[in-house]
């Protein structure tokens, strides 16, 4: 059973660090593995897509890499602001095809101070 | 880029009563859409996947007659909760994924907040 994992549960940091968080997951049989951020009573926004046969993304002052083999992805985010305070989202998709169900980390808190 | 909707954004309503959540994707068609739900200080659950014209599929744990999905269309899914009750007060979000789309990216939408009294 495929299980994702986030670490740290929260972060706390000054303005204009560069940070990491953290996704593991148990089978490194998926099909892609996505980076979300939500804010407070807010919904989702997609953030990076990786497909499996890729190794990186990246989009502005996030990059996310993935290596498969270790059941590992980590969101990379340079120069942190405080309106990057929110929680980040990590979730694999385990096949192709319909039935494209997202597995779930519980996410990393992140709060950036002025 | 792809924009989906839920209305309303938040709900409170009385115990007994139903209540209808519509998911839209505004500039694209969605063959499936996901409907989750989210207590405070937890991830997404997944509650039910429904594919445009056919019946919803449920995840385990989840009753399918309190809470009704229909996908009658490439760009709405509702999700009706019916019989209310205050344990189903909750964050509800959907997602949408684009038709024939192969890189299995899913949109969310913003999620309503249910109330029930």
């Amino acid at each position: 059973k495929q299980e994702v994992t986030q670490i740290p549960a929260a972060l706390s940091v000054p303005e204009g660090e560069n940070l990491v968080l953290n996704c593991s997951f148990t089978d490194s049989a998926i099909y892609n593995l996505q980076w979300f951020r939500q804010d407070p009573g807010k919904g989702l926004t997609s953030l990076l897509l990786i497909q499996s046969s890729q190794r990186e993304q990246t989009s502005g002052r996030l990059n996310a890499s993935l290596d498969k083999s270790s059941g590992r992805s980590t969101l990379y985010i340079a120069a942190s602001q405080p309106g990057d305070s929110a929680t980040y989202l990590c979730a694999v998709r385990l096949t192709a095809g319909n039935n494209r169900k997202l597995i779930w980390g519980l996410g990393t808190s992140l709060a950036v101070n002025p | 880029g792809a924009v989906v909707s839920q209305h309303p954004s938040w709900v409170i309503c009385k115990s007994g009563t139903s209540v209808k959540i519509e998911c839209r994707s505004l500039d694209f068609q969605a063959t499936t859409m996901f409907w989750y739900r989210q207590f405070p200080k937890q991830s997404l659950m997944l509650m039910a996947t429904s594919n445009e014209g056919s019946k919803a599929t449920y995840e385990q744990g989840v009753e399918k007659d309190k809470f009704l999905i229909n996908h009658a269309s490439l760009t709405l899914s509702t999700l009706t909760v019916t019989s209310a009750h205050p344990e189903d007060s909750s964050f509800y979000i959907c997602s949408a994924s684009l038709a024939g789309g192969v890189g299995g990216e899913q949109y969310f939408g913003p999620g309503t907040r249910l109330t029930v009294t």
